[in-house]
């Protein structure tokens, strides 16, 4: 069975205190993997796409990247408004329709 | 605008009493799906439509039904809504397959059953 395990659930910075959150998968056959932010009671936001290991994307203080087993979500030096839930997802069952997000990690940057 | 509605965005109902939560998108695209979040659970894919007339299933699709005979909506449909279907409720729609195209979701719907 496809599974997307992000870790931490929570975790709290400091405005400027840069960090990285983990999102580990279980597919045969990666395809793809997604990162999406999510403010409290809105839907969620696209961030980034990754196609193979070795890639990185970037995105003002976000930066994601790639292995074969897990996706990172580095954030440098970040601001009270990066504070949002952010989620990864891979395509899963062996469809490019079908897809499996994981838990999320909440950030909380405080000023 | 862009963008993908959905109605109602709050509804509180009772056990059985069939609904519909409608989904609109205004960009012509050709995939749709229906997800439910739920507290330590995350988000999960109920149904999705890669276009006019094809549905499949998600993950958990068990009580639910859906239906695609136009492009820009795809109502999600609970003949006989039951306690365990309280959850905020995600339309999403991309242009194609969602391997190579962002999806963008709609407000949310929050449903209680009671």
């Amino acid at each position: 069975e496809d599974q997307v395990t992000q870790s931490p659930e929570a975790l709290r910075l400091q405005e400027g205190e840069s960090s990285s959150l983990n999102c580990s998968y279980t597919v045969s056959g990666l395809r793809g993997l997604f990162w999406y932010r999510q403010d409290p009671g809105k839907g969620p936001e696209f961030l980034f796409t990754l196609y193979s290991a070795g890639e990185e994307k970037e995105k003002e203080r976000l930066k994601a990247t790639l292995t074969k087993k897990e996706s990172f979500l580095h954030i440098t030096a970040p601001k009270p408004e990066d504070s949002a839930t952010y989620l990864c997802a891979v395509p899963s069952g062996g469809s490019n329709y079908k897809l499996t997000f994981g838990k999320g990690t909440l950030l909380t940057v405080n000023p | 605008e862009a963008q993908v509605t959905q109605n109602p965005r709050y509804l509180i109902t009772v056990t059985g009493k069939k609904l519909t939560v409608t989904c609109s998108q205004n960009m012509n695209h050709e995939y749709m799906s229906w997800y439910r979040q739920d507290p330590g659970l995350g988000l999960r894919q109920i149904y999705y439509s890669m276009n006019v007339e094809v549905t499949d299933k998600g993950d958990v699709p068990e009580g639910y039904k859906v239906s695609r005979k136009e492009k820009r909506n795809f109502p999600l449909i609970l003949e006989s809504p039951s306690p365990n279907q309280t959850s905020l409720y995600f339309c999403a729609s991309s242009p194609s397959r969602p391997l190579y195209n962002e999806q963008f979701f709609g407000p949310g719907t929050r449903l209680t059953v009671l």
